[in-house]
């Protein structure tokens, strides 16, 4: 079946500019993450989504960042007056809350370059 | 606070050598330990995992050492092929408080290369 998918695959844009990323996670799939991967570094955790639970906002960097799930599948990060220190790239995954399943499986990130 | 140390930062291993890649972390709460592979320009993809009550896990050419008491877990790529050159990403994953969704910390990385 088919993967996570995030769009675009890189994004550019201007200082100041709000930015809105798209994940669609895998069908049947309860828990949605976003991450953020500065480049030659790890992954950052920035929120997660659980069924029908509040988002674990923990993660997110700033009040600029903000992140929503329609009906329980597609996901949207905005950032909003992009900054320099912005530019990364922005992974998505999904997982099954299973009894023992614990594998998030990952989309291709998208690649957001901040002028 | 970083949870998670991934070391070495690069390494460069010959054909058919054995590639170790370490990791330690500091919460002894975390109770699931996978290892992710990662090649330019896609995600990172499950490459195997490991849970605390075992101290060895092997799949094919990849085993998971772990050492509960020292907080220490290791990937070791056996008989080394350039196909595996990528960036190895170790993660510690703990159960969130609410619900059953998991939380992973992960490494800072570790960029493979295999010579031909």
């Amino acid at each position: 079946g088919a993967g996570v998918s995030q769009s675009p695959s890189n994004k550019v844009t201007e200082k100041g500019k709000d930015v809105e990323l798209r994940c669609d996670p895998i069908s049947g799939h309860t828990a949605l993450y976003w991450y953020r991967q500065s480049l030659g570094q790890g992954l950052e955790f920035l929120i997660y989504f659980q069924g029908n639970s509040a988002p674990d906002k923990s993660g997110l960097p700033s009040d600029r960042f903000s992140a929503e799930r329609t009906g329980g599948s597609v996901s949207t990060l905005t950032i909003q007056r992009t900054q320099q220190e912005d530019s990364a790239v922005y992974l998505c995954a999904s997982s099954f809350q299973g009894t023992s399943t614990y594998e998030q499986y990952f989309g291709p990130g998208t690649r957001l370059t901040v002028t | 606070q970083q949870q998670v140390k991934q070391s070495p930062q690069s390494l460069i291993v010959q054909k058919g050598g054995i590639s170790i890649i370490n990791c330690a972390y500091e919460n002894t709460a975390f109770d699931y330990f996978p290892w992710y592979q990662q090649f330019p320009g896609k995600g990172p993809a499950l490459l195997i995992a490991i849970r605390p009550d075992v101290s060895e896990k092997k799949e094919g050419r990849f085993t998971i050492s772990f050492n509960k008491s020292a907080k220490q877990f290791s990937l070791h790529i056996m008989d080394s092929q350039p196909g595996d050159s990528a960036t190895y990403f170790c993660a510690a994953s703990i159960k969130k408080s609410s619900g059953s969704a998991r939380q992973l910390t992960f490494g800072s990385g570790t960029q493979l290369t295999v010579l031909p």
